[in-house]
């Protein structure tokens, strides 16, 4: 347990409904990155917070998600009209951002497995 | 070639081997190096990290930097049944605010 907790852990929809999860960051963590990860692939990065700032969005971050982090604690990723090529693993990871970055170390969450029939 | 590659696996070595496991990179000023390792249904989890030339040892666990060749190793000494996972090589470039850019990874299957 890396002390990241993410819920629900598994979530099944049909397609065209909305979704949201919830991450909760170890709590001296300032940064929040959430990455999504499908199978025989590695993570890929989707956006992060630095605090309760987004400060960068992926590509892959359609119109159709979004994310917050009020207050720079816990973190949510919406997404809309859920279609089934959003089905993958969800990973949310947290770091303490020191000095110039080098071997910060990211912590992952358990993964939210989203599922769209 | 992609950013972050892992081409060689999947790999099954005998019980108490030593498993290598390697990744090559693009040169974008790459800063720091991480190998996570991840079991089936489960998030990545950290082993260690590199970021200066050379090799750094953590138990069973060695990582090697070689950044004029553009590669990273993981060595994994007297391999266990329970080390059999997939392993993630991940970049963090230079003003990259920390994100990760993540290999496909290396699926290693000990036999016991």
């Amino acid at each position: 347990d890396t002390g990241v907790s993410q819920n629900p852990r598994h979530k099944i929809t049909k397609r065209g409904q909305n979704v949201t999860f919830r991450c909760d960051p170890i709590s001296e963590h300032n940064r929040l990155y959430w990455y999504r990860q499908t199978l025989g692939q590695g993570p890929e990065f989707l956006t992060y917070f630095q605090n309760e700032a987004q400060l960068e969005k992926s590509r892959l971050l359609s119109d159709r998600f979004s994310a917050e982090r009020p207050k720079g604690s816990f973190s949510t990723l919406e997404i809309q009209r859920t279609e089934q090529g959003d089905s993958a693993m969800y990973l949310c990871a947290s770091l303490r951002s020191v000095g110039t970055g080098v071997g910060n170390e990211q912590f992952f969450g358990p993964g939210t497995r989203l599922t769209v029939l | 070639q992609k950013e972050v590659e892992q081409n060689s696996g999947p790999l099954s070595v005998p019980e108490g081997a030593i498993a290598s496991l390697n990744c090559t990179y693009s040169d974008r000023g790459s800063q720091s190096f991480f190998w996570y390792r991840q079991y089936s249904g489960k998030s990545p989890e950290l082993i260690m990290f590199i970021y200066s030339n050379g090799d750094k040892e953590d138990g069973r666990f060695t990582a090697q930097l070689n950044k004029a060749s553009q590669y990273v190793s993981l060595l994994i000494r007297d391999s266990q049944p329970s080390d059999s996972a997939t392993y993630l090589c991940a970049v963090n470039w230079a003003g990259a605010n920390s994100k990760l850019t993540f290999g496909k990874g290396i699926t290693l299957s000990v036999r016991p």
